[in-house]
């Protein structure tokens, strides 16, 4: 079945660095979704990105969707300790019971 | 967000027991889904629904049931709990665009 790979599991970074997470799919995806959990919560969409090659940002929030529609990156410019979560990215390959999430990037801020 | 809600938000039952997980939309979106979530893991769908009386499995459904006889609630019942079963679980429901997903139920069992 569909793969979805996301790396790093983790990231410490210093508050004012920034921050990239990397997702890839064993499969071409119709869509990919970005999902953001704070401790203790729930994931909390963010975004979808459709189309080949669409970047689309959030103020210090860049999310990519790759050219072959099987990889996406979200990139955090300027950390703040608010961004402290997990990041999840969610690859839809054509239908909404087929959305499949990677493991997660925890990341952790310091002051 | 207010519009799907989970009950209990937190549960402790013995190995055998038979559990249910409340989920409720107010919607009216036709997708919905049960994931659990656990260390290592992720996020893991057990079970999904496209609309009322539809369901199907997803990645790990042994050991659970689902119902769907109206369109808002989708309960997930553990039909005889085991300590694998010991995680989070989250519903979430969709009709277009992202998921959106309860505040999750946190369940142990002992």
């Amino acid at each position: 079945g569909q793969q979805v790979m996301q790396i790093p599991q983790y990231q410490h970074v210093q508050e004012g660095e920034d921050f990239t997470t990397y997702c890839n799919s064993s499969t071409t995806l119709s869509n990919i979704q970005w999902y953001k959990q704070r401790p203790g919560g729930h994931p909390v969409f963010l975004i979808q990105l459709v189309k080949s090659g669409e970047v689309k940002k959030q103020k210090r929030l860049t999310f990519q969707f790759g050219e072959a529609k099987k990889n996406s990156s979200l990139h955090i410019t300027a950390t703040q300790t608010t961004d402290v979560g997990t990041y999840f990215c969610a690859g839809d390959s054509g239908g909404y019971q087929k959305v499949t999430f990677g493991i997660g990037t925890k990341l952790q801020v310091i002051p | 967000d207010a519009g799907i809600t989970q009950s209990p938000r937190y549960k402790i039952t013995e190995t055998g027991r038979q559990v249910t997980l409340m989920c409720h939309q107010t919607w009216s979106h036709s997708y919905m889904f049960w994931y659990r979530q656990d260390l290592g893991h992720g996020l893991r769908l057990i079970y999904y629904s496209a609309a009322a009386d539809i369901t199907d499995k997803g990645e790990v459904p042994d050991g659970y049931v689902v119902s769907r006889s109206k369109t808002e609630n989708f309960p997930l019942t553990l039909e005889s709990a085991t300590r694998s079963q010991t995680s989070v679980y989250f519903c979430a429901s969709n009709q277009g665009g992202g998921y959106t997903f309860g505040s999750g139920t946190r369940l142990t069992v002992v």
